[in-house]
């Protein structure tokens, strides 16, 4: 069974930084593209970023380019997010997802989610 | 961007009704679009992909159709589990989500 269990959410102060992780198992995580996916709350979902099976791929949303930093470690089966100059517009849950597969090949929708983890920026 | 916009906003449905939701994108998609349910408090899940391929354990209640630019999420015999926010995703011109539509008790 797929499982993501993502960690590492709290409160933040505006300006400050975070860790969030997401630890994988039940699949080869080293084989799948990774993202991190965030929900404001009562609002919809958004792509925050995503890295390759290899790390040779990295794709930020706009609003989050140089405050993030999306890493990954395939021998610990984790996918990172480091998360700095928070500010309160960054306040959502974080959900770990993995890109789902169309036959052989991977395709940019998800079919496995983690719970989530809310980050709560706040002075 | 491609925007998605899914209609309508919300849906009041009596249960073991059929409840009808559209996604319409801005450029043609293809078949490249997925549906998700989000139940409160919980993650979402992955209902449809290919515009019609239900996702493994997904009830066959739930039906997807259309392409090109215009989508349908179909759940037939409403149970009181689906009662839900569903979203719609392009992924064929790198990926958006649509707003959502809430699907509430009539």
């Amino acid at each position: 069974e797929v499982q993501l269990v993502e960690s590492g959410g709290g409160l933040g102060r505006p300006g400050g930084s975070l860790r969030l992780s997401c630890a994988a198992s039940g699949f080869v995580f080293s084989r799948y593209t990774m993202n991190w996916v965030r929900q404001a709350p009562g609002k919809g979902l958004e792509l925050v970023a995503s890295v390759s099976s290899g790390s040779s791929s990295i794709y930020y949303t706009e609003s989050v380019k140089g405050r993030f930093t999306i890493s990954r470690d395939n021998s610990n089966n984790s996918l990172y997010l480091q998360m700095d100059s928070l500010g309160a517009e960054d306040t959502a849950v974080y959900f770990c997802a993995r890109n789902g597969v169309v036959g052989a090949t991977q395709a940019f929708f998800f079919d496995s989610w983690g719970q989530g983890t809310l980050v709560t920026v706040s002075s | 961007e491609i925007v998605v916009t899914q209609s309508p906003a919300t849906l009041s449905v009596s249960p073991g009704d059929r409840a009808t939701l559209s996604c319409r994108a801005s450029q043609s998609l293809s078949n490249n679009l997925a549906w998700y349910q989000q139940r409160p408090g919980q993650p979402p899940r992955l209902l449809i992909y290919s515009a019609s391929t239900r996702a493994i354990g997904v009830p066959a209640r739930f039906s997807g159709s259309g392409s090109g630019t215009d989508f349908t999420l179909t759940i037939t015999s409403l149970q009181s589990e689906d009662f839900a926010i569903y979203y719609c995703q392009q992924y064929n011109h790198w990926l958006t989500f649509g707003g959502g539509t809430k699907v509430e008790i009539k």
